[in-house]
């Protein structure tokens, strides 16, 4: 079973360079979300979708895009790196069912360093 | 503002001793409660769902109960296996949950 999947697992960029995290889920799941993890802290949102073809804004939005072309696939970006960005992020998907009140299912992250 | 707080930051036991987890939540509007064990290095693992007060779920040595304000995670008699970071989640809709910082437990021999 591979649930939520990841890539990359690790990543070094370069202020100012641009990248991608990939998420794909094999459960069929309607939801998807992005959350970043800093030291001692909970998880934040920063974008989720609730449908192919749908994205909205979460908790901590602000230098980062998404995009959700496939039903299976949530696509991460940051179009200019800041070391702010620093820290771990985390894909999870949710089903539908019963009002969207189902727990989500989280990848095991991609944890990036921005120098 | 919705918000979740965890209490205490930081656990300590020794194995066999009985505990109990805190999460404060204000929200409007509760759809669901969730608890998440998280192990270093990995993304949170689902525990239970609670939606309303009164609820009670329990797994193996865990216990989850909830109130109108908070809710408990109960650890019975722990062991050195149950030390993990625990998350509460508070669902207020479809597509947006807030977590707390979470409590980390370490479960000493």
């Amino acid at each position: 079973n591979a649930g939520v999947t990841q890539t990359p697992k690790f990543r070094v960029l370069k202020t100012g360079q641009s990248m991608t995290l990939l998420c794909a889920q094999d459960m069929n799941h309607e939801y998807m979300y992005w959350y970043r993890q800093d030291p001692g802290m909970g998880l934040r949102l920063i974008h989720y979708s609730v449908g192919e073809g749908t994205t909205a804004k979460g908790e901590v939005p602000d230098g980062y895009n998404v995009s959700r072309l496939k039903k299976q696939n949530f696509l991460l970006g940051l179009e200019s790196a800041a070391p702010s960005q620093t820290s771990v992020y985390f894909c999870a998907s949710s089903t539908d069912s019963q009002g969207g009140t189902q727990p989500q299912h989280f990848g095991d992250g991609t944890r990036l360093s921005i120098l | 503002e919705d918000q979740v707080t965890q209490s205490p930051e930081a656990l300590r036991l020794q194995e066999g001793e009985s505990s109990s987890l805190n999460c404060s939540y204000t929200v409007s509007g509760l759809r669901g409660l969730f608890w998440y064990r998280q192990d270093p290095g990995k993304g949170p693992e689902f525990l239970f769902t609670l939606y309303s007060a009164g609820e009670e779920k329990e797994k193996e040595r865990l216990k989850a109960t909830l109130t109108k304000k908070e809710s408990f995670l109960h650890i019975t008699a722990p062991k050195p296996e149950d030390s993990a970071t625990y998350l509460c989640a508070v669902r207020i809709n479809a597509g947006k949950s807030t977590f707390g910082d979470g409590t980390t437990l370490t479960v000493k021999p």
